[in-house]
């Protein structure tokens, strides 16, 4: 079984600084990928950035990127130069192999201070 | 193009009515999800579809819990009986085909209030 593990219900961070979402998960799937999506006020869930296991490289999407330790099975999102329309709540996904549902975790609420 | 898009976008309904919600995903899009989005349970996987292939209901939390999707595009979740816990969001998401490598794009979510 698939699981996602988001230790951080809330964070704060103060505009234009950095701030970094944790993730863990466990899955017995050689083959998965991991998500990170933002959901605003609106409901909209957006897909931020997407990592695949068997990459080596962390991925990377403007201000966005993550730290993937694949041993540790932490997947970690990194937001640079934090901006007022990053506040949202955002959540860790995974998807493993044939499985095409995702499992995601409870989510971390993120507030930007002007 | 237009996003996936869901109606109503709230419901409220009295315990033990049914309700439908629709959503209608991205024109192409051959996959389709739904999700449950509650305070007790979080975010959960309820149903997909894939073409033609037999539907993966292993979500479903009840057997007052029913989908389909006509003519491949258009899809109905159906709750029979309503009671207090089903309150929750419902997400709908498509994607060009079930696979891992397969962005799923949500819609807007209808909000289910159950009284």
């Amino acid at each position: 079984a698939q699981t996602v593990t988001q230790s951080q219900p809330e964070m704060s961070v103060q505009e234009a600084e950095t701030v970094t979402l944790s993730c863990t998960y466990d899955t017995s799937e050689s083959d998965y990928y991991l998500f990170w999506y933002k959901q605003p006020p609106s409901r909209q869930m957006i897909l931020v950035i997407r990592q695949e296991a068997y990459k080596q490289q962390n991925a990377t999407e403007n201000r966005f990127s993550v730290n993937f330790q694949k041993a540790a099975k932490s997947f970690s999102l990194k937001i640079s130069d934090s901006q007022l329309g990053d506040a949202a709540m955002y959540f860790c996904a995974s998807r493993a192999g044939a499985t095409n549902k995702l499992i995601f975790g409870t989510g971390t609420l993120l507030a930007v201070q002007p | 193009g237009a996003g996936v898009s869901q109606s109503p976008s709230n419901k409220v309904t009295e315990k033990g009515k049914d309700v439908e919600l629709r959503c209608d995903p991205i024109s192409g899009h051959t996959a389709l999800y739904w999700y449950r989005q509650s305070l007790g349970q979080g975010l959960e996987f309820l149903i997909y579809f894939q073409g033609n292939s037999a539907p993966d209901k292993s979500g479903l939390p009840s057997d007052r819990f029913s989908a389909e999707r006509t003519g491949g595009s258009v899809s109905t979740l159906t709750i029979q009986r309503t009671q207090q816990e089903d309150s929750a969001v419902y997400l709908c998401a498509s994607s060009p085909l079930a696979a891992p490598r397969y962005e799923q794009y949500f819609g807007p979510g209808t909000r289910l209030t159950v009284t």
